[in-house]
């Protein structure tokens, strides 16, 4: 079975930019959550998506957003970049709500110049 | 809101030494529990997780962890680590009414000599 796949892994914008991420999770996954991870910050919960909904949302401003597909594919998208926004996103599935773990991809490393 | 701490944030170990890394968590509800696994240019993976029953959960590669409820503590051990063991570790909270919120620590870097 294949595991979560995100694309692109690498990705350079420049501030003021807006860029969008895709996320296709593992088959028969419905759940798909983001995460943005930073040296200084760690892992932080971004959103979920669970049957085309977004189920839960972390505390991050209203430039970053997401939707999830009837295939259960996801993108985020992030508006007006800044630096801070430099980080490794993370994509994680899981098969429904809970209590289930989360499958991570590789991630898609962004830089904003 | 839940939150996350790790004990350490760098650990040296020799190889065959034995490892306990620390894990507490502020939630007074349900939790499940995780510790992941980040090795060197690698995705997240799984190591282990708690939902319920035994506290005592074995994972992949050896590891193993016991949830200690009354100290919000969920501590992973290996008796005998090995230089593959090198990674960083996360652990994990995601309480029962949050959905697949994940909360995680800031992570413990294990450096293991030869």
């Amino acid at each position: 079975k294949a595991g979560v796949t995100q694309t692109p892994r690498y990705l350079i914008k420049t501030r003021g930019q807006q860029v969008t991420l895709s996320c296709s999770p593992i088959s028969g996954h419905r759940s798909v959550s983001w995460y943005q991870q930073t040296p200084g910050q760690g892992l932080q919960f971004l959103f979920e998506y669970f049957s085309e909904t977004q189920r839960n949302k972390g505390n991050f401003p209203g430039r970053f957003s997401g939707r999830q597909f009837s295939n259960s594919r996801s993108e985020m998208n992030v508006s007006t970049l800044e630096l801070g926004d430099s980080a490794l996103y993370l994509c994680a599935s899981s098969l429904s709500q809970g209590p289930y773990e989360q499958y991570f991809g590789p991630g898609t490393r962004l830089t904003v110049t | 809101a839940q939150s996350v701490s790790q004990h350490n944030h760098h650990v040296i170990l020799s190889e065959a030494a034995s490892l306990e890394l620390g894990c507490n968590y502020s939630y007074g509800g349900t939790v499940n529990l995780f510790w992941y696994v980040q090795y060197p240019g690698q995705h997240l993976q799984l190591l282990l997780k708690y939902f319920s029953g035994d506290p005592l959960v074995k994972g992949i590669k050896g590891f193993e962890a016991e949830f200690i409820k009354s100290k919000f503590s969920f501590n992973l051990r290996k008796p005998s680590v090995q230089w593959s063991d090198t990674a960083e570790y996360f652990c994990a909270v995601n309480a029962h009414n949050y959905g697949q919120n994940f909360v995680f620590g800031p992570g413990t870097r294990l450096s293991v000599l030869p």
